[in-house]
């Protein structure tokens, strides 16, 4: 099946540092989601991704969906307490597959 | 703003019991999913539903696994004989239409003993 590989696996960080993270999948993808768990909660959903290439921002968050349609970024920029959680990449396709796949996850730390 | 709820949020049964979780999707959403998640692990997709049937389900949804839409709100998962490898959080999704956004519900944690 398919498989996405996110990296890194955790991140300590200080309170205004950015953050980068990616996800690689060995097939493509229609979609790519990025979304954040907190613990003992649901996925919320922060960004989604259509278009090879596509460049997209919500707030300090922005993420990219690679031209190749393999692989995906998220960054945060100048991260706050509440930016604390487990950070998981969702690839969707590529032919009306509708289920999404699950990246392995990024648990984000910040450091006091 | 619309959400997708879920209950109970915590169930524990035994082993051989029969539970079903329950999942009301988003008003206007037509696509429903379910998914697990092992405590620490990734999200597994389980079964998705469109238009009162299955769509396309997983490895993991074997015979002891079904879905309904009894009526026009709730969504439900039914085990029918539990397993302690069971024990897990579950979540439901919905979308809008085919391939657009997915949003989940808080979960339901499983517990088998």
């Amino acid at each position: 099946g398919q498989q996405l590989n996110q990296s890194p696996q955790s991140m300590f960080i200080q309170e205004g540092e950015d953050v980068s993270m990616n996800c690689t999948s060995s097939s493509i993808f229609n979609t790519w989601l990025w979304y954040k768990q907190d613990p003992g909660e649901g996925p919320v959903l922060l960004i989604a991704l259509y278009k090879a290439g596509e460049l997209t921002s919500n707030g300090r968050l922005t993420a990219q969906f690679g031209i190749t349609r393999k692989d995906s970024f998220l960054n945060i920029s100048a991260s706050i307490p509440s930016d604390v959680g487990i950070y998981f990449c969702a690839g969707q396709g590529p032919f009306g597959n509708e289920k999404l796949t699950f990246g392995t996850g990024t648990r984000l730390t910040i450091i006091p | 703003e619309p959400e997708v709820t879920q209950t109970p949020s915590h169930q524990v049964t035994q082993m051989g019991q029969e539970v079903i979780l329950r999942c009301v999707p988003i008003s206007n959403h037509l696509y429903f999913y379910w998914y697990r998640q092992i405590l620490g692990q990734k999200v597994e997709f389980l079964v998705s539903f469109y238009n009162n049937e299955i769509s396309e389900k997983s490895e993991i949804f074997d015979d002891q696994f079904s879905v309904e839409r009894p009526d026009g709100s709730n969504f439900t998962l039914k085990i029918r004989s539990t397993k302690l490898e069971d024990s897990a959080m579950y979540f439901c999704a919905s979308s809008e239409v085919e391939g657009s956004e997915q949003y989940f519900g808080p979960g339901t944690r499983l517990t088998v003993t």
